[in-house]
């Protein structure tokens, strides 16, 4: 079974500060995924990587693929109120098909 | 282009009735997929329909779940008899082609009294 730890689990910010949410595993993946969840609606797709070492940005917010591709990091500089949110990452097994496995999510909030 | 739509948003039923969901992916999109989030848990993977076929059912937890997807255009995931611990919100999600980005529904939030 393929686990996808997801850190820190809770994190409130003052606007402006800098922050990094982990995602690590055991296992091997093709591609992993980013999600950002506003309650009462479903994930929305942030960002997909796939190459080992690769590093995707979105304005302020910086997606990087470990090398071995079995660990991901999320990178928000200053960031905003309009970043609150829950952030899950989840990934596409290279044995699995192409079913997803999710992280627990990161609930983030930035304190104006 | 319309997303994927989920009915209803939300179902409150009690114990031992029935309960059939419905997902209409985005037009085109051959694979749907079918996830769930229970309380304190992580989103789980139930099951993968490619068209009108079951590709991957690994995640079905019991008999109680059946999903159909007749015709390869919506889908339904029926649970028969509900049980307490079925309570949780239920994702679709689909995509054009295998390993291509999944979007999501907005869930059913279904809870069992």
């Amino acid at each position: 079974t393929q686990l996808l730890e997801q850190s820190p689990q809770f994190l409130s910010i003052q606007e402006g500060e800098n922050l990094t949410v982990y995602c690590n595993s055991s296992s091997v993946f093709s591609s992993l995924q980013w999600y950002r969840q506003e309650p009462g609606e479903g994930p929305v797709l942030l960002v997909t990587v796939v190459t080992g070492g690769e590093v995707k940005k979105l304005k302020r917010l910086t997606f990087q693929f470990g090398d071995a591709r079995k660990d991901s990091s999320l990178h928000i500089t200053a960031a905003q109120p309009g970043d609150t949110g829950l952030y899950l990452c989840a990934g596409d097994g290279e044995t699995s098909g192409s079913r997803l496995t999710f992280g627990e999510g990161t609930q983030l909030t930035v304190n104006p | 282009e319309a997303g994927v739509t989920q009915f209803p948003s939300h179902s409150v039923i009690e114990k031992g009735q029935t309960v059939t969901l419905r997902c209409d992916p985005i037009s085109g999109h051959d694979n749907l997929y079918w996830y769930r989030r229970v309380m304190g848990k992580e989103i789980k993977f139930l099951l993968h329909f490619v068209k009108e076929s079951k590709q991957d059912e690994s995640g079905m937890p019991n008999n109680r779940f059946l999903a159909e997807r007749t015709g390869g255009t919506y889908s339904t995931l029926k649970v028969q008899p509900a049980e307490l611990e079925d309570s949780g919100v239920y994702f679709c999600a689909s995509s054009p082609r295998l390993s291509a980005p999944q979007h999501f529904g907005d869930g059913t939030r279904l809870s069992i009294l």
